[in-house]
């Protein structure tokens, strides 16, 4: 089984750019499509990217999504910060094996 | 509106069963995968298990296997996880999603609330 590891945390101020970075333990991080969801503090979790980089309808275009075969990780890239982006975000891929596999998870702080 | 009411959580001991129930409303329940995730308190997500829309396949986190039962009434509009041998570990607050298939592959575009699942004596 592969993993999906997050930095535990990231902190930036309004109106700054921020990325939280995924990388996968084993496996290529190409061959299957990564998604990233939020949760806000007491909230359900919503999609913020699927597909790598696709925004569902009602997700600002300050959040987009990336791949790097290099490094084997995904990227959330957050824009024009705001407070209420403070949340957990959490990656999430999947194998032939496996079709669901979170990451641990990195908790945002908009300060 | 597209939603999901979870039910059945509640505090049962080391080894006892509980089922818990999920009702959607606001989509055609019947043409989509549901999935159940789990979020013990002050952690991350984990996904539990997924069943497709006629209930013909079915797969489950390692973790759950020979305990935990997903089922579907399509006529009711309800997805079902029946939970046997409970563990502490077993602990979190219980999400049904739905799994939508976007362009390529599978993600979880609504979610319920959640119901909480708590396994103490």
């Amino acid at each position: 089984n592969f993993m999906l590891t997050q930095p535990h945390s990231v902190s930036e101020s309004p109106g700054k750019t921020v990325t939280v970075s995924c990388t996968r333990s084993s496996g290529s991080i190409a061959s299957n499509y990564v998604q990233w969801y939020q949760q806000r503090p007491g909230r359900s979790p919503t999609t913020v990217i699927y597909e790598n980089n696709q925004r569902p309808s009602g997700v600002p275009d300050r959040f987009s999504g990336s791949i790097d075969s290099s490094s084997n990780s995904a990227s959330l890239t957050i824009s024009g910060l705001k407070t209420e982006d403070e949340a957990d975000y959490y990656c999430q891929s999947y194998d032939n094996s496996n079709p669901v596999v979170f990451g641990g998870g990195t908790k945002l702080t908009v300060l | 509106e597209e939603q999901f009411v979870e039910s059945g959580g509640g505090l049962v001991q080391p080894g006892g069963s509980l089922r818990l129930s999920c009702v959607a409303s606001g989509f055609t329940f019947r043409s989509y995968w549901m999935t159940w995730v789990r979020q013990a308190p002050g952690k991350g997500l984990e996904w539990v298990a997924n069943i497709k829309q006629d209930g013909n396949e079915i797969y489950y986190v390692d973790s759950v296997k020979g305990r935990f039962t997903i089922s579907r009434d399509n006529a009711k509009r309800s997805l079902y996880l029946q939970m046997n041998s409970l563990r502490a570990e077993d602990t979190a607050v219980y999400y049904c999603a739905r799994w939508r298939l976007g362009d390529y592959y599978y993600h979880m575009d609504v979610w319920g609330k959640g119901t909480t699942v708590t396994v103490s004596s």
